[in-house]
């Protein structure tokens, strides 16, 4: 069975600062996804990372894979309050064979960024 | 990118009644639709795949018969919760998968049982 451990689970940060969520997975897979969630609201797609190496960065926001490994990485760069949120990583069972499907989702991570 | 909507958003019934939930892939086809589920500040559970034209495949402990899935299209699958109890109300958030193996989700659908 595909085990998805995020951590930290929560963090409480200063705007400004640098940080990183950690996210690693059990089993060989060659696709994650992170995704950002709000109070209330569904999940919105932030990075789809689909090889060894691969590297993605949208504004404050940067992720990396390394399949080697079996970890994933979400750093943020000079925290500012909007980006506070619940932060997933989640691992695609379709390219760690076996024929299941779907997404294993880690336990998220509760993001708050204080003025 | 690609859309997917849910129908309702959210929906407050009582014990032992009924609820559908559609899914919809707006501007592209999806032969894969996926259910999950999400309790409060928990994260999100795969319950099943939905498979355009064939049976859904059902995850350990979900009971099929309870949450029955039909994929009629390639643009929609239905979530029918049936003989829904207090302890089904939850978040159920569907997504769809794309040509390139690309998942959208929709905007989730609340669900309340009284």
């Amino acid at each position: 069975e595909l085990k998805v451990e995020q951590n930290p689970l929560f963090l409480s940060m200063q705007e400004g600062k640098n940080y990183t969520i950690y996210c690693n997975y059990s089993t060989t897979s060659d696709r994650l996804y992170w995704y950002r969630q709000d109070p209330g609201k569904s999940l919105e797609s932030l990075f789809v990372l689909l090889s060894n190496g691969a590297v993605k960065q949208e504004g404050r926001l940067m992720a990396s894979l390394d399949t080697k490994a079996r970890l994933s990485t979400l750093h943020i760069t000079a925290a500012v309050h909007d980006l506070s949120a619940t932060y997933f990583c989640a691992v695609d069972i379709r390219y760690s064979g076996g024929g299941a499907d779907g997404l294993t989702f880690g336990k998220g991570t509760h993001l708050i960024i204080q003025p | 990118g690609a859309v997917v909507s849910q129908h309702p958003s959210r929906v407050i019934c009582k014990s032992g009644t009924s609820v559908k939930i559609e899914c919809r892939s707006l501007d592209f086809q999806a032969t894969t639709m996926f259910w999950y589920r999400q309790f409060p500040k928990q994260s999100l559970m795969l319950m099943a795949t939905s498979n355009e034209g064939s049976k859904a495949t059902y995850e350990q402990g979900v009971e099929k018969d309870k949450f029955l899935i039909n994929h009629a299209s390639l643009t929609l699958s239905t979530l029918t919760v049936t003989s829904a109890h207090p302890e089904d109300s939850s978040f159920y958030i569907c997504s769809a998968r794309d040509l390139w193996g690309t998942q959208y989700f929709g905007p989730g659908t609340r669900l309340l049982v009284l």
